[in-house]
């Protein structure tokens, strides 16, 4: 298996545009989590989903940041408008299972946002 | 809300010698118990868990689990500057169904 695929690996836009990002699980996982890496904050989870329903969106931080899954295949994270504040590194993983079973990390998207 | 807390570092350690990496978590309901290695500019990748108070070694790794103190440990004898990362602790909650939560991380450094 490949592991989880994300795309872009790196992605510069200026303030206020739209920005997407996307995820391919492991084949097989039904649990698909986004992260974002901060230096100050660490990892943190934005939301995640089970069978393609999102679970627990209680990390993202605003109405500006929504994700999708539209198949056990692929997931979007999507932010608009985008400001400097959400430069981080989005880190997409999968799991066989829940929180206590191994989550397998995609590369990263690193975002900066000028 | 769960809590996942660590010394960020960084802890530098020469060669060959033991590091010790130290996390404390908020609930003790917690079950399971997490250790992910990242390096610089890579994504987190698991090298450890464990679920029952006590110690469980693999190769080089030692992880400790101490439930009523709420605090888990990993040691790495023999340390190789290929050691060099953060190392993040992770927790789930108890309720099936949801995500880790990480802490922060601690980053080492090993000397040649």
């Amino acid at each position: 298996d490949a592991g989880v695929i994300q795309s872009p690996r790196h992605e510069v836009t200026e303030m206020g545009q739209e920005v997407t990002l996307r995820c391919k699980p492991i084949s097989g996982h039904d649990y698909l989590f986004w992260y974002r890496q901060t230096m100050m904050r660490g990892l943190e989870l934005l939301i995640y989903f089970n069978n393609n329903v999102p679970i627990d969106d209680s990390g993202m931080p605003e109405d500006r940041f929504s994700a999708k899954m539209p198949n056990a295949s692929f997931s979007t994270l999507k932010i608009q408008p985008s400001e400097p504040r959400d430069s981080a590194v989005y880190f997409c993983a999968s799991s066989r299972g829940p929180g206590y079973t191994e989550a397998f990390f995609g590369q990263g998207t690193r975002l900066t946002v000028v | 809300q769960k809590e996942v807390e660590q010394n960020s570092g960084p802890l530098s350690v020469p060669e060959g010698a033991i590091a010790s990496l130290n996390c404390t978590y908020s609930d003790r309901g917690s079950q399971s118990f997490f250790w992910y290695r990242q390096y610089s500019g890579k994504s987190p990748e698991l090298i450890m868990f464990i679920y029952s108070n006590g110690d469980k070694e693999d190769g080089r790794f030692t992880a400790q689990l101490n439930k009523a103190s709420q605090y888990v440990s990993l040691l790495i004898r023999d340390s190789q500057p290929s050691d060099s990362a953060t190392y993040l602790c992770a927790v789930p909650p108890d309720r099936a169904g949801t995500a880790l939560i990480f802490g922060k991380g601690t980053t080492l450094s090993v000397s040649s």
